[in-house]
């Protein structure tokens, strides 16, 4: 079945530093993939989307990448801000985002010093 | 954007009782609905899939009979978990479906914790 992998944290960064959180995934068709973000008390929000290979997903400052030879999603910001401070999920359905339920890898907890 | 609610956010209650879970989509209708089970420093694991009107679809190993889910109205399902155990504490969240002309996306609610003594 459907699979997703990314590094577990806490990753732990200075302000305006650059960040990448892995995202790998294994499916049998062409899905689509997304980031979620899960602030403290709060629900997932999505981040960002993309539906077809080499398609980039971009939202506040924050991009993907979606690599079919390398079955990967990894998620950068050029410069994080302690508001960054969250859980970030990579994610994938088989359909656009709203048919089907999502795979979720565990989630990345991120940790912006000021 | 569109809201979902959960509720309650957190409950404790003793084993072999039944406990409520509900799910709204708050100003938009939700013809689908999903539940999903999160483990500590696990995924979120999908449950089934509510749609209004008919029987939810549960995925491979979740118990039917357990996990109970009623999709009774297009901005309420509701997740019943049937004489609980210590087992079945965990985090459960709910999505919703929003299919209009722009977008085909799910909202996620804030979840809920449960706690079976």
């Amino acid at each position: 079945g459907d699979s997703v992998t990314q590094m577990e944290g806490p990753v732990t960064l200075s302000e305006e530093a650059f960040l990448t959180i892995n995202c790998t995934y294994t499916a049998t068709g062409y899905p689509s993939l997304f980031w979620y973000v899960q602030y403290p008390g709060e629900g997932l929000q999505l981040l960002l989307k993309a539906t077809k290979a080499d398609d980039k997903g971009s939202n506040k400052g924050f991009e993907a990448t979606y690599r079919k030879e390398t079955t990967s999603f990894h998620l950068e910001k050029g410069s994080v801000q302690v508001s960054d401070s969250a859980v970030y999920f990579c994610a994938l359905s088989d359909s656009g985002g709203g048919a089907d339920g999502l795979t979720f890898g565990k989630g990345t907890h991120l940790i912006i010093q000021p | 954007g569109a809201v979902v609610s959960q509720h309650p956010s957190r409950v404790i209650c003793k084993s072999g009782t039944s406990v409520k879970i509900e799910c709204r989509s708050l100003d938009f209708q939700a013809t689908t609905m999903f539940w999903y089970r999160q483990f500590p420093k696990k995924s979120l694991m999908l449950m089934a899939t509510s749609n209004e009107g008919s029987k939810a679809t549960y995925e491979q190993g979740v118990e039917k009979d357990k996990f109970l889910i009623n999709h009774a109205s297009l901005t309420l399902s509701t997740l019943t978990v049937t004489s609980a155990h210590p087992e079945d504490s965990s985090f459960y969240i709910c999505s919703a479906r929003y299919y209009g002309r722009l977008a085909d996306t799910q909202y996620f609610g804030p979840g809920t914790r449960l706690t079976v003594l």
